[in-house]
This record gives C-alpha cells, sequence and structure tokens, in this order.
C-alpha cells in the first residue's frame, strides 16, 4: 500500500471548516483513499472513503485532487468534539489497514 | 445494539503470565483483527481472521497467538513471550473479501504488565 503524509496537529475554531491535508504521491489506480479518527483512549472511527471523485456523507467531505496524489478531509463546521487524531490510509480495497501517526487536530472554543 | 465488545477495559498482569484478551461482534461480519497501539504512535496489526478457522500474522505477531473457532468471537493471547505486552489493544471487524470497505472498532483493552 502507498505511504500517505500528514502535518502531526493543526488548530481550528470552534464553527469554522478544518481542512486536514494528506499526501500520497505513490498511491496506485487501485488505492482508495480512507479516512479514519481517534478520539483520546477510544477505538478508531470510520470517516469517509473515495477512489478518484470527490465524496461526502454526514460526517465530511474528501477531496482528491486530479491526479490522486493528494486529498483533502473537510469538516464543515468543526465542534469540541471533532478534537482527534485523523488518520489517512491508502489501501487496496481488500488488504488490511496501515495506520500512520496521523493529524492531531484541536478544536478551541 | 450491534457493536464490538472487549473486556475488559483495564488488565492488569504480572509479567511471565499468559493473559487472554476478549473481542466479540454481533454484526455478522466475516473479518476480524486485533491491533496494538503504544502511546503517540499509530495502530499496528497483529492478527487478522478472513473466516472462521483460518486466521494470518499480521506486521508485529511475535509473542501473540489467536483463535477463531466462532465468527462471532476473535480472542487474542499475549503470551510471556511478548517482549513489551503493556499497550493498547484493539479489536475490529469489517464484511470481509472484496467487499470490505471501513473497519469497525471497539472500544479496546488497556493491558499493563509489571
Amino acid at each position: 500500500d502507498a505511504k500517505t503524509t500528514q502535518p502531526p496537529s493543526m488548530d481550528c475554531a470552534e464553527g469554522r471548516a478544518a481542512n486536514l491535508p494528506c499526501n500520497h504521491s505513490t498511491i496506485s489506480g487501485n488505492e482508495y483513499v480512507y479516512w479514519y479518527r481517534q478520539i483520546h483512549s477510544q477505538g478508531p472511527q470510520y470517516i469517509i472513503h473515495g477512489l478518484k471523485n470527490n465524496e461526502t456523507n454526514e460526517m465530511a467531505s474528501l477531496i482528491i485532487t486530479e491526479d490522486r496524489k493528494s486529498s483533502t478531509l473537510i469538516l464543515p463546521h468543526a465542534t469540541l468534539r471533532d478534537t482527534a487524531v485523523y488518520y489517512c490510509i491508502v489501501r487496496v480495497g481488500y488488504s488490511t489497514l496501515t495506520f500512520g501517526k496521523g493529524t492531531m487536530l484541536l478544536v478551541s472554543p | 445494539d450491534g457493536g464490538i465488545t472487549q473486556s475488559p477495559k483495564y488488565l492488569f498482569r504480572k509479567e511471565g503470565q499468559n493473559v487472554t484478551l476478549s473481542c466479540e461482534q454481533n454484526l455478522n461480519h466475516d473479518a476480524m483483527y486485533w491491533y496494538r497501539q503504544d502511546p503517540g504512535q499509530g495502530l499496528r496489526l497483529i492478527y487478522y481472521s478472513q473466516i472462521v478457522n483460518d486466521f494470518q500474522k499480521g506486521d508485529i505477531a511475535e509473542g501473540y497467538s489467536v483463535s477463531r473457532e466462532k465468527k462471532e468471537s476473535f480472542p487474542l493471547t499475549v503470551t510471556s513471550a511478548q517482549k513489551n505486552p503493556t499497550a493498547f489493544y484493539l479489536c475490529a471487524s469489517s464484511i470481509g473479501g472484496r467487499a470490505s470497505r471501513e473497519q469497525y472498532f471497539g472500544p479496546g483493552t488497556r493491558l499493563t504488565v509489571t
């Protein structure tokens, strides 16, 4: 699976959009981009995934660049409960997940 | 409610003792996974199972053993051969096979060995 690069930490004001970047320049054509998050001392939670097109669900939006070498997870209106470590993972659909260190997002009042 | 349960939440053991961590799911998922997480680190895969009575080693299987006798259950034994067993252990499940997409995680068991 391709390797991903994420900033170690980011800050966001409550109510503003949080934009979390991820670089995956070695991604191959059949690899999906997944996002999970982990609130302190809990199990990770699936957020969203995509292959080529932008995706949106009730939690977030995923924007994938046309060359697929990077993506951005967008939380449109961040709340204090969105404070967590966010993991960007690329994988072939049926393979196991490989978690890096992720981005620690701190949402402040 | 459907989900994954892990028990206990906190577990303390003396060095040299084997310990078994429980993981049960009622999601009817075929695949189950065990991960280990150390402070400030990401998750590392220990073992996974795609179907009953079958499992494969992950990236850090040494010192651990698993069984998959029932679809709902995937217990992990931390043996005395594991050099640094103190960690946060997470179990997950997914639909499995080529249809596999998201993994659902349990709340985790924090194991401390002294």
